[in-house]
């Protein structure tokens, strides 16, 4: 089984229409962030938590929003989907000492 | 923060050794350099991290100078396989990773 796991990997909506991208992890570590990647771009850091009680905006947090339910689950919630929004969506997870990051397989997102 | 700066692209040979060189101004004392490789629609994949002088792997080698403001990400003898994006990545001062566009690696025949 893969140790970063993405639901849903695909997902087509509506503009205004609420979405929730779950993010699931058996590493074990406390660390989790979620990343868009436009095409023919780099990965944007969008939030991230250093453990259950700690979380973070990143570079591009406006129209997200997250929820760390437990170690092992991250997710990302986007209230009110715009085209824009419109991307390929990573989680990852990382270790404390080395900060290692382990990337999930990606929810791809088209926001009509 | 820390803030990393490489070639926005690179062309190569299949057999030939590829170089890319990352600078790396502010990286703080503690922190580790770690370089990611990425396939289109993939999430990026680990490659090889190293906090000084040289560390190799089966995969690539990484060399850092003494002042650990730059290093470079050695691919030895690459493929058509090898073509990808490759990020150059250093904690920001709260370590959270941030990546930038990369390098694009283009191999050819």
């Amino acid at each position: 089984d893969a140790d970063v796991t993405q639901t849903p990997r695909n997902r087509i909506t509506k503009t205004g229409k609420r979405i929730m991208l779950e993010c699931s992890q058996t590493k074990g570590h406390d660390r989790m962030y979620w990343y868009r990647q436009d095409p023919g771009l780099g990965l944007r850091l969008i939030y991230y938590s250093f453990d259950v009680k700690d979380i973070n905006k990143g570079e591009i947090s406006d129209g997200y929003s997250v929820s760390r339910q437990a170690q092992a689950k991250f997710s990302l919630s986007l209230e009110s989907a715009i085209p824009n929004q419109t991307a390929l969506y990573f989680c990852a997870t990382s270790d404390q000492v080395t900060d290692t990051q382990y990337f999930g397989p990606g929810t791809r997102l088209t926001v009509l | 923060l820390a803030k990393t700066t490489q070639p926005i692209s690179m062309d190569s040979y299949e057999g030939q050794e590829v170089n890319i060189t990352c600078s790396h101004n502010n990286i703080a004392t503690n922190d580790y350099i770690t370089w990611y490789q990425q396939f289109p629609s993939q999430g990026p994949r680990f490659i090889i991290q190293g906090y000084k002088t040289k560390v190799t792997n089966e995969v690539a080698s990484l060399f850092i100078p003494a002042d650990r403001k730059s290093s470079t990400l050695s691919l030895p003898r690459v493929s058509l396989s090898d073509t990808a994006v490759y990020y150059c990545l250093v904690p920001t001062r709260r370590r959270a990773l941030t990546f930038g566009s990369g390098t694009r690696l283009q191999v050819q025949p």
